[in-house]
């Protein structure tokens, strides 16, 4: 079965630090990871994705993402956190026997302190 | 270009009363999907259609019928509302149905069912 998990509900950093959200997956097949950011009362919108190739993966806003193919994780990082980064962060895999399915982790509250 | 759209943006239906929650995009993508955003819980999926005339079922499909008549628009009907169904709902799309690409969301709508 594919899942997604999110093992933090919450994650508070001081702003200038830096900040980790992690992910852990399970799928059959190549993995295809995805992070998507939800601000509130809004719709997802996307971060950075994980195809094939290099393990560190450089998106929107800062933000990067390692994949970590034998620990089967696809941690979000970014080395300066802003108070702007505060919000509901969620990782994503897509199906490997199914495309065109997608499993989403529970979501990770980021909260960046000034 | 307005991406996704989603109406209504809020709802409140009563046990056993039926509605359509619309979706539309003007990217003329081919996969469109539902998705529910329960507390805890992230996203799961559905329905889905990779394009018109074809739908299928997610994680969740029961209690929600599709179609799909056109490549802009995918509605979602409830055909008899139940508690349960209270939610924050998210149409999304994307370009093609490979494995490459993201999801564009829709600002979502929150229904409640009494």
């Amino acid at each position: 079965a594919q899942s997604v998990a999110q093992p933090e509900d919450q994650v508070n950093v001081a702003e200038g630090n830096p900040l980790t959200v992690k992910c852990t997956y399970s799928v059959s097949g190549n993995p295809y990871l995805f992070w998507y950011v939800q601000y509130p009362n809004r719709g997802l919108q996307f971060l950075l994705k994980y195809i094939t190739g290099d393990n560190l993966v450089k998106g929107s806003y800062g933000f990067e993402a390692e994949f970590n193919k034998s620990q089967t994780s696809f941690h979000l990082k970014k080395p300066s956190a802003l108070v702007s980064d505060s919000a509901l962060y969620f990782c994503a895999v897509r199906d490997g026997n199914n495309f065109n399915k997608f499993y989403f982790g529970s979501g990770t509250k980021l909260n960046v302190k000034p | 270009n307005a991406g996704v759209t989603q109406t209504p943006k809020f709802q409140v239906l009563k046990t056993g009363q039926s509605m359509t929650l619309q979706c539309a995009q003007d990217m003329n993508h081919e996969y469109m999907s539902w998705y529910r955003q329960d507390p805890g819980m992230g996203l799961r999926l559905i329905h889905y259609s990779v394009g018109a005339g074809i739908t299928d079922q997610g994680e969740v499909p029961n209690g929600y019928n599709v179609s799909r008549s056109t490549t802009e628009d995918f509605p979602l009907r409830l055909l008899s509302a139940a508690p349960s169904q209270t939610s924050v709902y998210f149409c999304a799309s994307s370009p093609w149905t490979g494995p490459y690409y993201e999801q564009y969301f829709g600002p979502g709508t929150r229904l409640t069912v009494t």
